[in-house]
């Protein structure tokens, strides 16, 4: 089965610093992965997704994602943190598992708290 | 460009009853999936709707049901609601064609609370 892994509940880091959310994956086949952000009371927004091709893939608001197919993993990461990037963070894979459909297997979630 | 809306809100419901939310597509979309976020958690996929008929569906018994329309629009109907049916549910709609895995783009959510 699809599954999705973050390893740490939460994350802190100061403005300023740089930042990685962790993620591994377990899939059959090639994986299709996802990062998405969410607001307080507000839906995910798309961050960025790999499908194929460079490994280092770049999102939206300066994200970045690095997918490392011999560690099973897709760590998101920003160079430089900003307040506002206080957020909940999802990881996600695509289903393959389901004979139909595009549906997403999320993980758990990270809450990224970044300190002024 | 019209993004993914949902409506209500939010809904507080009574053990034993009926809702139904309703999900507008981003514009170009042709596939809405369905998904509950409980709190803590990520979202657990629901079902998919793709051409009005249902394309996929993850481990929720038969009470949760949906339709899609002719304009891509969908709805979620939960029947005989339970107090663990209390979540945040979402909305996504993507534009899937044979090959492509699209991203899907996400709706505000209806946050469900059953008393």
């Amino acid at each position: 089965a699809q599954s999705v892994a973050q390893p740490e509940d939460q994350v802190n880091v100061a403005e300023g610093n740089p930042l990685t959310v962790k993620c591994t994956y377990s899939v059959s086949g090639n994986p299709y992965l996802f990062w998405y952000v969410q607001y307080p009371n507000r839906g995910l927004q798309f961050l960025l997704k790999y499908i194929t091709g460079d490994n280092l893939v770049k999102g939206s608001y300066g994200f970045e994602a690095e997918f490392n197919k011999s560690q099973t993993s897709f760590h998101l990461k920003k160079p430089s943190a900003l307040v506002s990037d206080s957020a909940l963070y999802f990881c996600a894979v695509r289903d393959i598992t389901r004979n139909y459909g595009q549906n997403f297997v999320f993980g758990p979630g990270t809450r990224l708290s970044v300190l002024p | 460009e019209t993004g993914v809306t949902q409506s209500p809100t939010h809904l507080i419901k009574t053990r034993g009853q009926q809702v139904t939310l309703r999900c507008s597509s981003q514009s170009g979309h042709n596939t809405v999936s369905w998904y509950q976020q409980a709190l803590g958690q990520g979202p657990q996929f629901i079902f998919q709707y793709y051409r009005e008929e249902e394309n996929g569906r993850g481990n929720f018994p038969p009470r949760f049901s949906g339709l899609q329309f002719p304009n891509y629009s969908s709805e979620l109907n939960v029947n005989a609601l339970e107090l663990d049916d209390s979540a945040l549910y979402l909305c996504a709609s993507s534009s899937w064609w044979a090959g492509e895995t699209p991203e899907q783009y996400f709706g505000p959510g209806t946050r469900l609370t059953v008393t």
